[in-house]
């Protein structure tokens, strides 16, 4: 299907584990986003890219990592899970930026729990 | 360091009557200011924006208003339904990268 895509929807892990979340588009949209949701905090950016290979912090980047060897898909890696990292994440790419506005596209949302 | 800020956590309004949601902002480098809707168990999307250079802009029963001398913006929706009621998310943009987003507004349309 056309679009942005996340897998898994849900996910819960344990402390101390590795998980990564899967982010796949279909438009060949050069940039990609990996936001977080929390109660109070609204939806803060934890990395982006611009292009494949090309990757930087957001916000928050403390124990993300992230990689995109194909412009379609942009992993977010938790290393080593820590209960502060529940959270919902959320996808997003859009357009390059070409002197008007361009909006982002979100794809559904991850909800993660750790224990 | 919130530099979006939405301080009305929720709002309720009866059907056909206008709803206003508020932003206020403190980063003078925003170029421009989005609004987004979000369902429950969906991702946000996009509803309107508005340039830094503009002081307003209109799209059907939407109207964003911005009055950069206040660092505020507002969205005005006109009729409401009960369709409108989600979340809604004010952004501020910095250049081509980042968006920064307020805590979100959560509508309540009552029919």
């Amino acid at each position: 299907d056309a679009g942005i895509t996340q897998s898994p929807r849900y996910k819960i892990t344990e402390t101390g584990r590795q998980v990564t979340l899967m982010c796949h588009q279909t438009w060949s949209h050069s940039y990609m986003f990996w936001y977080r949701q929390d109660l109070g905090h609204g939806l803060r950016l934890i990395y982006y890219s611009a292009a494949a290979d090309i990757t930087d912090k957001g916000e928050v980047p403390d124990g993300y990592v992230v990689s995109r060897s194909k412009t379609e898909n942009f992993p977010l890696t938790l290393e080593s899970a820590t209960r502060s990292q529940t959270s919902v994440y959320f996808c997003a790419s859009r357009r390059p930026d070409r002197g008007t506005n361009t909006e982002a596209f979100f794809g559904q949302g991850t909800r993660l729990t750790v224990v | 360091d919130q530099q979006v800020k939405q301080n009305s956590p929720s709002l309720s309004v009866q059907e056909g009557r206008i709803s206003i949601l508020n932003c206020d902002y403190t980063n003078s480098m925003f170029d421009y200011f989005l609004w987004y809707k979000k369902y429950p168990a969906e991702g946000p999307t996009f509803l309107i924006s508005i340039s830094s250079i503009k002081d307003k802009n209109e799209d059907g029963r939407f109207t964003v208003f911005l009055n950069k001398s206040a660092k505020h913006l507002s969205l005005h929706i006109v009729p409401s339904q009960p369709g409108d009621s989600a979340v809604y998310f004010c952004a501020g943009r910095t250049g081509a990268n980042n968006l920064f987003f307020g805590t979100g507004t959560r509508l309540t349309v009552i029919p």
